[in-house]
């Protein structure tokens, strides 16, 4: 039973420059989380999507979106690259919106890096 | 915010020496949930406990062990017998009450040495 899986593992990119990281989630979930990690920073929570929709968002611009697709699999789009983009971005997936963080789990993460 | 607080920023231990990893929490809900996660190089967060307000009988797991006091809003981690193996970067989270996200804290790296 395969985990939280994330792609890329590892991405450059230069500023103001588009990325897309992709997340699916573990089999049986159907909410997805996006954090950010920057480097000796504890993650920090961006937006969470269940049934296709933006359900909760943290502290992030506008430049951050996302999308969650009929499979749960999740987008996490950053327009307008700025240097301090550049963190570890952690997937977390869960069963159901809300509740008890029962059974959440984290992929290992897409290193952005923004040159 | 409710913020949760690890004081201590680094740790150094030499192995089989036991090592308590401190966290304190603010919250204003009365139901919500603690975790603590370890984080080594390869990036992934490793679930280690996740504790609910409610449930407040601390627990031993092999050479882990967790102290949850909610009079001081602490929630403590142990490693008895501490290895090579377990030197990462440990963090402590909360979640619950209108939120379905975590709030971490800013993590404790550990250092075993041989």
């Amino acid at each position: 039973d395969a985990g939280v899986t994330q792609s890329p593992t590892h991405l450059i990119k230069t500023r103001g420059q588009q990325v897309t990281l992709r997340c699916s989630p573990k089999s049986g979930h159907d909410t997805v989380s996006w954090y950010q990690q920057a480097l000796g920073q504890g993650p920090q929570f961006i937006f969470q999507y269940y049934e296709e929709e933006e359900r909760q968002r943290g502290n992030f611009p506008d430049r951050f979106s996302g999308h969650q697709f009929p499979n749960y699999s999740s987008e996490l789009n950053v327009n307008a690259l700025l240097l301090g983009d550049s963190a570890l971005y952690l997937c977390a997936s869960s069963l159901g919106f809300g509740g008890s963080f029962e059974k959440l789990f984290f992929g290992s993460g897409t290193q952005l890096s923004v040159l | 915010a409710q913020k949760v607080t690890q004081a201590q920023t680094e740790i150094s231990v030499v192995e089989k020496e036991d090592v308590t990893l401190d966290c304190v929490y603010e919250t204003r809900d009365t139901t919500y949930y603690l975790f603590w996660y370890k984080q080594p190089p390869s990036g992934e967060l490793v679930f280690l406990i996740r504790r609910n307000s409610f449930d407040e009988q601390n627990e031993i797991s092999g050479r882990y062990s967790w102290n949850f006091q909610k009079s001081t809003s602490s929630f403590n981690f142990t490693i008895t017998a501490s290895q090579v193996v377990d030197s990462a970067v440990y963090f402590c989270a909360r979640g619950g009450g209108s939120q379905g996200n975590l709030i971490f804290g800013k993590g404790t790296k550990l250092s075993v040495k041989p």
